[in-house]
């Protein structure tokens, strides 16, 4: 069973701080994605990465920076958080690669941010 | 864009059937079709890869138009189990791997 791992279920920060939500999966797969999901807008993609230390702007990167410089993580970063970034942030990994799967997203559970 | 789906919620009883849409305004390399219960993460449900191609899952089947670059999804007989949000995710010609989601669908089934 693919696993996709976010550290924390909720977050509590404050304006200005600086935030990261981790991510980890564990199917050696390539491409990794960061979404937010807030009512009524479904999921919004921020940022998702193909490769190790490859990054690509989804549609919201605005506010918001990752990382990835294992195959198997991928951190999104909250430089100076605000309060219109509270919201459900999803993780996700896929493979290209995978003929039975192939691109298939697996999700993590999500992290619950709060904003103050 | 966002693909645009349709009803953005539902409300029926056990048995009854539901169709959900989804309309791209962008050429679609595939149509990936995702459930989320409360509180869970999104879970997988069926791609649609051809142009007319319907896939089938349990009581759930999708369609695909390629040329209308439309999807919907059909949920014959629905049980309480098949509560929850439905998104559908496009993906573009040009650029492979990377989904764009709808807004979604939230179903909710009534005893």
């Amino acid at each position: 069973d693919v696993k996709v791992t976010q550290s924390s279920r909720y977050l509590v920060k404050r304006t200005g701080e600086k935030v990261f939500l981790e991510c980890v999966q564990d199917m050696d797969h390539e491409n990794m994605f960061w979404y937010r999901q807030d009512p009524g807008l479904g999921l919004r993609l921020i940022y998702f990465s193909y490769d190790v230390k490859m990054k690509e702007k989804g549609d919201i990167p605005e506010g918001y920076s990752v990382s990835r410089e294992k195959k198997e993580r991928f951190s999104l970063i909250l430089e100076s958080a605000s309060t219109n970034q509270t919201s459900m942030y999803l993780c996700a990994s896929s493979s290209p690669l995978d003929d039975l799967a192939k691109n298939i997203q697996y999700f993590g559970a999500g992290t619950r941010l709060s904003v103050l | 864009q966002q693909p645009v789906q349709s009803p953005q919620a539902v409300i029926l009883r056990e048995g009854e059937d539901a169709v959900i849409n989804c309309s791209s305004s962008k050429a679609l390399y595939s149509v990936h079709w995702y459930r989320q219960k409360h509180g869970e993460a999104p879970v997988f449900l069926m791609i649609l890869l051809k142009g007319g191609e319907q896939k089938g899952h349990e009581k759930i089947s999708a369609s695909f138009n390629e040329k209308k670059q439309q999807s919907s999804l059909y949920l014959t007989a629905s049980q309480l189990s098949y509560s929850g949000t439905y998104f559908c995710g496009s993906e573009g010609i040009s650029s492979a791997s990377k989904i764009i989601f709808g807004s979604g669908t939230r179903l909710s089934i009534r005893p």
